[in-house]
C-alpha cells in the first residue's frame, strides 16, 4: 500500500530533550515536506526537501533540524525542544508538479 | 495579508442544503489549487484540485477558480453530516524556491446538521 508513514503517533517530552519523528515513504517521491498544525493558524511549512541531499527551510523552521540521506526517509529533528513546538506535526510527500501532497497520520507532539 | 485566506466560520448548513467554502490567494503567479477534508485528529486528504478558471465537478463536489479576483470556491451539494469536517484550501507555488510547496489556509470548519 503506498503511505507515508510517521511515527510516533503521540509524544510527550520534557523540555530541552532531544527527540526525532521519523517519516519513510514507499511511493518513490522526491519531495518531501514537514508541516505543523496549530489552531486557528493552519498547516505551516517548517522545512521540505526536493531530493536527496537538498533540503531548504519553509515557513517556521526555528528549532528544528531535517536531514534526507535516503529518498525514502525524512527525518524532523527537535535539539532542544520547547513548550512552543508543542502542536501536531504532518509529513507529506508527492511527485514535483502531482496534484496534491500524500500525508502522514500525524504526530501529536507535547513539550512540558 | 496572508498568503492564503479562509472564513474559519463555523459554517453551519442543515442536511441537503450546499454548502459553500471560500479562499482567495495572494500570489497572482500561482498555478495549482487544492482542497483538501479533514476529520478531527486525522491528516488531510486531498479532494479536488482545480487548475483552469471556471468550474470542476465531482460528485457533488464544484470547485471553482476565478484567477483574477484571486478566488476559489467549493460547493458541496446535498450536504450530509458525514461531510462535518475541516476544509482547507491549498495553494501550490508556481517557480523558484516555492516549486512544489503548498501553502495553506486556516481552514473552514463545516458543520452539517441533520
Amino acid at each position: 500500500e503506498a503511505q507515508v508513514t510517521q511515527n510516533p503517533r503521540y509524544l510527550i517530552t520534557v523540555t530541552g530533550k532531544k527527540l526525532t519523528v521519523t517519516c519513510s515513504q514507499n511511493m518513490n517521491h522526491e519531495y518531501m515536506s514537514w508541516y505543523r498544525q496549530d489552531p486557528g493558524l493552519g498547516l505551516r511549512q517548517i522545512y521540505y526537501s526536493m531530493n536527496v541531499e537538498v533540503t531548504d527551510k519553509g515557513d517556521v523552521p526555528e528549532g528544528y533540524k531535517v536531514s534526507r540521506k535516503e529518498k525514502r526517509n525524512f527525518p524532523l529533528i527537535l535539539e532542544s525542544p520547547s513548550p512552543n513546538q508543542t502542536s501536531l506535526y504532518f509529513c507529506a510527500s508527492s511527485f514535483p508538479g502531482a496534484n496534491g501532497y500524500t500525508f502522514g497520520s500525524g504526530t501529536r507532539l507535547t513539550v512540558v | 495579508q496572508k498568503e492564503v485566506e479562509q472564513n474559519s466560520g463555523p459554517l453551519s448548513v442543515p442536511e441537503g442544503a450546499i454548502a459553500s467554502l471560500n479562499c482567495t490567494y495572494s500570489d497572482r503567479g500561482s498555478q495549482s489549487f487544492f482542497w483538501y477534508r479533514q476529520y478531527s485528529g486525522k491528516s488531510p486528504e486531498l479532494i479536488m484540485f482545480i487548475y483552469s478558471n471556471g468550474d470542476k465537478e465531482d460528485g457533488r463536489f464544484t470547485a471553482q477558480l476565478n484567477k483574477a479576483s484571486q478566488y476559489v470556491s467549493l460547493l458541496i451539494r446535498d450536504s450530509q453530516p458525514s461531510d462535518s469536517a475541516t476544509y482547507l484550501c491549498a495553494v501550490k507555488g508556481a517557480g523558484g524556491t516555492s516549486y512544489g510547496k503548498l501553502t495553506f489556509g486556516q481552514g473552514t470548519i463545516l458543520t452539517v446538521h441533520p
